[in-house]
């Protein structure tokens, strides 16, 4: 079965830096790898979803995540970080016979100060 | 436009109340699903629907009754809840299901239940 590791629990970044929030993945072959937003209170955003081509993909809200086979990662950048982007951050693999069940990771709490 | 709805926002009730939560999607979506989401842990699977029939039911205790009424409408019915099962649930949709291929699921904002 596949699995998926966000290795940071809480990043704290300052507005107008760069911000990257790690996943990997264990899974045989390539997976369909997503990004999801979740702000306080609220449900899951998709920010951005690789199936199949460039390995660099761009989402909404200017993130960009760039899928690594080699090391089994699909990690999350934005190079300029808003307040607003302050917020929970979830990396999920879909994987197998299963088309239905996603994976997540734990997610990464993102804090983003003045 | 990749919009769920989900109504109320919030619910409180007790553990003898029966109550229900709703979901909609207009986008032509065959398949739902329900989620259960605490508090800074990632969502949960309980629930898939295919095309208006229960696909997939993970384990989910039978105080939570899910029925999809029409194509748009998904319904989780609820009766003597427990404290624990005060979560964030969460309503999902996708373009279809058992393809072959994955596809995209869309969430809703959820419904914040508390169980007293």
């Amino acid at each position: 079965a596949q699995s998926v590791t966000q290795p940071d629990i809480h990043i704290t970044v300052s507005e107008g830096a760069s911000l990257e929030l790690r996943c990997n993945y264990s899974y045989g072959a390539t997976p369909y790898l997503f990004w999801y937003v979740q702000s306080p209170g609220q449900g899951l955003q998709l920010l951005l979803k690789y199936f199949s081509g460039d390995t660099l993909v761009q989402g909404i809200k200017g993130f960009e995540a760039e899928f690594k086979r080699s090391q089994s990662s699909f990690n999350l950048r934005k190079p300029s970080v808003h307040w607003s982007d302050a917020a929970e951050y979830f990396c999920a693999v879909g994987a197998g016979s299963n088309d239905y069940k996603l994976s997540f990771g734990a997610g990464t709490t993102v804090t983003v100060r003045a | 436009d990749t919009e769920v709805t989900q109504t109320p926002k919030h619910l409180v009730m007790g553990m003898t109340n029966k109550k229900s939560l709703k979901c909609e999607q207009h986008m032509g979506h065959r398949a739902m699903y329900w989620y259960k989401q605490k508090a800074k842990k990632p969502p949960e699977l309980m629930f898939v629907y295919s095309y208006e029939k229960l696909s997939i039911n993970e384990s989910v205790p039978s105080r939570f009754s899910p029925e999809c009424p029409n194509s748009s409408l998904l319904n989780l019915h609820l009766h003597a809840l427990q404290p624990e099962d005060s979560a964030l649930y969460l309503c999902a949709s996708s373009q279809d299901l058992g393809a072959g291929r994955w596809e995209t699921q869309y969430f809703g904002p959820g419904t914040r239940l508390l169980v007293l």
